[in-house]
C-alpha cells in the first residue's frame, strides 16, 4: 500500500463549483497534514495546514483531516480559473520534517 | 515576500558528468531540503540538511549525491556521475524555526536533463 495516494484526475469543473479533493494515508504516525498547489513547471506552494484530526477554513479553502479512516480531504469554494492547478497533499510526522507527498490531482476550473 | 533562490532554471548535461545545483535558502531559516520530482511523478523527499550536517536522506539519497552549505547563504547539490534516470525537477526547499514541519517555502526548481 502506497503511503500517501490521490486521485490524479484530472478533475473539470465550472467556474463556481464546490471542489472536493481527498487523499488517503497509511501512516498512522502522520501528524501534520498539509496541502499544496503546483502550478505547471513550479515548485510547490502551500496552501494549508492542519494538525492532527478536525477542520481549518482559510478564505474559499477547508481542509478536513479524519485521523480513524486515514482520509485527508480540501474544499475549494466558489472555484475560480486561477485554482487550476494540482493540489498535493503532504503529510509529515512530529518526529521526522520531510514531507511525504501524494501524487496530486490536477483540477481544471473552466471560466 | 521572501523567497528561496535556485539557478540554474535548467541545466543539460552529458550522462556521468558532475552538476551543480545551487540554491539560497531564505535568511532566518535553519532547516534546508532538496526534493525532486521526475516528470510525470510525485514530488520526493531527497534530504535534509541542519546545522552543517544531514539530518536525513532518503534511499534515494545514494553516494553519487552530496549537498552543501559552502557559505553562509548558499546550499548546493552535487551529483557526482549523472545517469540518465537522474534526469527531473530539483526543488530545494527551506522552513522557518519553530513550525518546521509546515514552514516550508520552496524555491521554482531546477529542470535538469541528462543525455
Amino acid at each position: 500500500q502506497k503511503e500517501v495516494e490521490q486521485d490524479p484526475g484530472p478533475l473539470s469543473v465550472p467556474e463556481g463549483a464546490i471542489v472536493s479533493l481527498n487523499c488517503t494515508y497509511s501512516n498512522s504516525a502522520f501528524q501534520y497534514f498539509m496541502w499544496y498547489r503546483q502550478y505547471s513547471r513550479k515548485g510547490p506552494e502551500l496552501l494549508m495546514y492542519t494538525y492532527s484530526s478536525g477542520n481549518k477554513e482559510d478564505g474559499r479553502f477547508t481542509a478536513q483531516v479524519d485521523k480513524s479512516s486515514k482520509y485527508i480531504s480540501l474544499f475549494i469554494r466558489d472555484s475560480q480559473p486561477s485554482d487550476s492547478a494540482t493540489y498535493l497533499c503532504a503529510p509529515s510526522m512530529d518526529s521526522s520534517y520531510k514531507l511525504i507527498f501524494g501524487s496530486g490531482t490536477r483540477l481544471l476550473v473552466r471560466p | 515576500e521572501p523567497e528561496v533562490t535556485q539557478t540554474p532554471s535548467h541545466q543539460v548535461t552529458q550522462m556521468g558528468q558532475e552538476v551543480i545545483l545551487r540554491c539560497v535558502p531564505i535568511s532566518n531559516h535553519l532547516y534546508f531540503y532538496w526534493y525532486r520530482q521526475i516528470l510525470g511523478q510525485k514530488v520526493e523527499f531527497l534530504v535534509s540538511f541542519y546545522n552543517n550536517e544531514i539530518s536525513e536522506k532518503s534511499e534515494i539519497f545514494d553516494d553519487q549525491f552530496s549537498v552543501e552549505r559552502p557559505d553562509g547563504s548558499n546550499f548546493t547539490l552535487k551529483i557526482r556521475s549523472t545517469k540518465l534516470e537522474d534526469s527531473a525537477m530539483y526543488f530545494c526547499a527551506s522552513s522557518a524555526p519553530m513550525i518546521l514541519n509546515y514552514g516550508y517555502t520552496f524555491g521554482s526548481g531546477t529542470r535538469l536533463t541528462v543525455v
